[in-house]
């Protein structure tokens, strides 16, 4: 079964740090994964999405990889700033018995000024 | 303005009273989600589907029933909502011809059994 962890549960930076958040998953059989932002109270954000064959996306100061056979993906965050401030979640979209999607449970990351 | 619509966004009912809450989107997406939200659990799929008529269990199914009649719509049912069913959910869309597109999701129903 598909379980998808991310790492850490929470971070608090300050402005202007660079970080790395982790997500891993245990099936390699993956179409594709999927970055979201979620402030609180409020809907999903779509951030970045990674197509199986591909290795990585960039998007402004977001850079996401995936390296499915280790089943690991990182989101980069460049020159951290408050408004960064979110929950991160991190899915993939499994394309073996069904599409299912399976999420992680998120980090939590507050950028101090 | 391409979007996904749910109603209600804030529902609180008793035990055992049905309740429908509805998925609307406006993309002509074949492929529609839901998903549950509970704290530290992250988002779990309850069903989707992959077009009209085509529906198909997720992760969490029990106790919550769907229904695609229409391409643009897609309700989850509560036939008998119990308090483990208090949850924020999401109803999510995307087009099956290129899932590489990514999910559109709705603002959420933050739903209170008691």
């Amino acid at each position: 079964k598909q379980e998808v962890t991310q790492i850490p549960a929470a971070l608090s930076v300050p402005e202007g740090e660079n970080l790395v958040l982790n997500c891993s998953f245990t099936d390699s059989a993956i179409y594709n994964l999927q970055w979201f932002r979620q402030d609180p109270g409020k809907g999903l954000t779509s951030l970045l999405l990674i197509q199986s064959s591909q290795r990585e996306q960039t998007s402004g100061r977001l850079n996401a990889s995936l390296d499915k056979s280790s089943g690991r993906s990182t989101l980069y965050i460049a020159a951290s700033q408050p408004g960064d401030s979110a929950t991160y979640l991190c899915a993939v979209l499994k394309n073996t018995g069904g599409f299912k999607t399976i999420f992680g449970a998120g980090t939590r990351l507050f950028v101090k000024a | 303005e391409a979007q996904v619509t749910q109603n209600p966004r804030y529902l609180i009912t008793v035990t055992g009273k049905k309740l429908t809450v509805t998925c609307s989107q406006n993309m002509n997406h074949e492929y529609m989600s839901w998903y549950r939200q509970d704290p530290g659990l992250g988002l779990r799929q309850i069903y989707y589907s992959m077009n009209v008529e085509v529906t198909d269990k997720g992760d969490v199914p029990e106790g919550y029933k769907v229904s695609r009649k229409e391409k643009r719509n897609f309700p989850l049912i509560l036939e008998s909502p119990s308090p483990n069913q208090t949850s924020l959910y999401f109803c999510a869309s995307s087009s099956l011809q290129d899932l590489n597109y990514g999910y559109t999701f709705g603002s959420g129903t933050r739903l209170t059994v008691v």
